[in-house]
């Protein structure tokens, strides 16, 4: 079985300042890994995901995550928050043995950006 | 241009009706899936389909129905036995395999009055 913590349902920062939205996980199988960001009444939208390889992970717009398995993290950074980046973000896991994509989310950050 | 589109947007229906949402994807995808979105809750997988001609039920499926007839189509219905239907739904497709990226349609945001 598999979950995903995200700590926090609201984080709010400054225009300029550093982004760290967490996550964790618990999967019984090595995790796949993804952010996904949800503009208001959009679908959601891949920023970036881990699967195998390097454990710092470069997305869309500026985010990066690292995957620590040690910590089961995959959180979510951006070192310069603009006003565009207020949105919600949700953390997902797949489990890499299931041949098949079935995500878990986790119930979401929402990031809010003040000028 | 490639995508998945969910219709309509926006319904409204009244209670003890069933009311099917469209999707449709031209990306080629094997995999489509419905999740279900209310506030606080995160994405919670109603149904998904592997391939043409079946389904399988996701974690919260009671009430809902699905057909897979073609490849581009997978459209949902919310039958009048789902208590609470009134949330935004989401249709997704992938390519197969636990890493493949998921693309999400503009949702439907269904109210039951």
């Amino acid at each position: 079985a598999q979950s995903v913590t995200q700590l926090g349902s609201h984080v709010s920062v400054s225009e300029g300042a550093l982004v760290l939205l967490r996550c964790n996980y618990s999967s019984s199988v090595p995790p796949y890994l993804f952010w996904y960001v949800q503009y208001p009444n959009q679908g959601l939208q891949l920023l970036l995901k881990y699967t195998t390889g390097a454990t710092l992970v470069k997305g869309i717009n500026g985010f990066e995550a690292e995957f620590k398995k040690s910590e089961t993290s995959f959180h979510l950074t951006k070192p310069s928050a603009h006003m565009s980046d207020a949105a919600e973000y949700f953390c997902a896991v797949s489990g890499a043995n299931t041949g098949f994509q079935k995500l878990v989310f986790g119930t979401g950050t929402r990031l809010l950006v003040s000028p | 241009d490639g995508g998945i589109t969910q219709s309509p947007k926006y319904l409204f229906r009244k209670e003890g009706q069933n009311v099917t949402l469209s999707c449709e994807q031209n990306l080629n995808h094997d995999a489509m899936y419905w999740y279900r979105q209310d506030p606080g809750q995160g994405l919670r997988l109603i149904y998904y389909s592997q391939i043409v001609n079946d389904f399988q039920k996701g974690d919260i499926a009671e009430g809902y129905s699905v057909s897979r007839e073609k490849k581009e189509s997978f459209p949902l219905t919310v039958t009048s036995a789902q208590k609470n239907p009134t949330a935004f739904y989401l249709c997704a497709s992938s390519l197969q395999g636990a890493f493949a990226e998921a693309f999400f349609g503009q949702g439907t945001r269904l109210t039951v009055v």
